[in-house]
């Protein structure tokens, strides 16, 4: 059976620090990989998302990037974060490209103070 | 642009009550609908998935329905229990690629 693995599970980072949050899946290969955001009185908001290694797509501007480095690894960077950037992220992988159901991690709570 | 609305924000219901949840989207031109439930700061878990072609799926005592030409889907939660206490959200999957989420209903169901 697949399994998505996040972590850490809860971060608090001051102004200004990097960050790296990593995801990983197992159990299944050539997985479409997803990072959205729910922050506080909001919706999930799609942040990135990614059909193979090196390849991302985009959804919002803002100062956070994605790697792709491996088939079933999927990270979210910055470097210098804002208070803006808190919030839940989830990481969520799919079949492929099309009808399928769409599974979530269990999440990071990041607090930027 | 593809809008995902959810209504009512909250419902409190006393326990062995059924229930309906709704969702309505704004363009119809989707590929599936799923129902995620969401607790207290934990990850989303897939209740029900509901392909484009098909008006309703079931899963115990859950039963979702999707009307596509109107842009509505409901959840029934049959005979409540305080366990189903949670947040529901509703998503649509349009472009095959991510999904667009309503805000969602947050469930209170009392013993």
């Amino acid at each position: 059976s697949q399994t998505i693995h996040q972590w850490p599970a809860t971060l608090v980072q001051p102004v200004g620090s990097p960050l790296s949050l990593e995801c990983t899946v197992e159990g299944t290969s050539n997985p479409n990989l997803y990072w959205y955001r729910q922050a506080a009185g909001r919706g999930l908001q799609l942040l990135f998302y990614s059909v193979g290694i090196g390849q991302i797509s985009s959804e919002v501007p803002q100062n956070l990037s994605a790697s792709r480095p491996q088939d079933r690894q999927f990270i979210l960077s910055s470097k210098k974060l804002l208070l803006s950037d808190s919030g839940f992220y989830l990481c969520a992988w799919k079949t492929g490209l099309g009808a399928y159901e769409q599974y979530f991690g269990p999440g990071t709570r990041l607090t930027v103070t | 642009k593809q809008e995902v609305t959810q209504i009512p924000a909250a419902l409190s219901v006393p326990e062995g009550e059924n229930l309906v949840l709704n969702c309505s989207f704004t363009d119809s031109a989707i590929y599936n609908l799923q129902w995620f439930r969401q607790d207290p700061g934990k990850g989303l878990t897939s209740l029900l998935l509901i392909q484009s072609s098909q008006r309703e799926q079931t899963s115990g005592r859950l039963n979702a329905s999707l009307d596509k030409s109107s842009g509505r889907s409901t959840l029934y939660i049959a005979a409540s229990q305080p366990g189903d206490s949670a947040t529901y959200l509703c998503a649509v999957n349009q472009a095959g690629t991510a999904l667009i989420f309503g805000k969602g209903t947050t469930l209170s169901v009392s013993s």
